[in-house]
């Protein structure tokens, strides 16, 4: 089953704050954050495991509420470079990974 | 330690040939995911392979496609009779296990064009 991402898309000016949200209907086990550039592979971020944590590095922070099944991602003073379309892996069980259908973020000067 | 390696970067393919795309994890990887992008689109899974395993291919199209992940050499995905609608961006991924707080490392993906 794959995640819901919301927003679609979002557009930012530089040190303006984003938060990208990932929903599941079922029970989740884990979530994965990535990004990928226009042309390029995706690039991980960080891995989520339930039990409600958070992380996070530099200005880029995560939480997982297992409960409601839904992650967030925390875009803090975005920078020029933060562009790009962000996915959402949500692991059910052990043995798979979904994505969402991303959201696109652009950040203008 | 090399990343994830695709290849062919780009594939040309006539309607109606066969399109095999290869995958080389990371060292110490096991476990293989094949996703399909289309321009603009996210990433839809495809199959989830471990080494001489499939584990889930309920992404795959029923017919024409398949994947393989030998004991040894990389992961194929094979395209047979390919038609226009193939055309689209797939990406490998690997993980070196699926225990709690593994993350999966993508290759750069094949470009595959259907003329």
């Amino acid at each position: 089953q794959q995640p819901v991402q919301s927003p679609q898309a979002v557009i930012l000016r530089e040190g303006e704050d984003a938060v990208i949200n990932c929903s599941s209907s079922k029970a989740l086990y884990s979530v994965h954050w990535y990004r990928q550039k226009h042309g390029e592979a995706p690039v991980f971020l960080m891995i989520l495991l339930k039990g409600g944590e958070q992380k996070g590095h530099d200005k880029i922070s995560a939480s997982f509420n297992e409960k409601k099944q839904q992650s967030s991602l925390y875009l803090t003073a975005s920078q020029l470079s933060y562009s790009g379309t962000y996915f959402c892996g949500t692991g059910v069980n052990n043995n798979d990974m979904r994505f969402g259908a991303g959201t696109r973020l652009t950040v203008k000067p | 330690n090399a990343g994830v390696m695709q290849n062919p970067r780009h594939l040309v393919r006539r309607r109606g040939q066969e399109a095999r795309l290869r995958c080389s994890p990371m060292k110490g990887h096991s476990h293989v995911y094949w996703y399909r992008q289309l321009p603009e689109e996210g990433l839809k899974f495809m199959v989830y392979l471990q080494k001489e395993n499939i584990i889930d291919e309920s992404g795959m199209p029923k017919e024409r496609f398949s994947a393989e992940f030998p004991k040894e050499g990389p992961s194929i995905l094979r395209i047979q009779q390919v038609v226009r609608g193939d055309s689209a961006a797939y990406f490998c991924a690997s993980s070196r296990d699926t225990g709690a707080g593994t993350e999966a490392f993508f290759g750069q993906g094949t470009r595959l064009t259907v003329v």
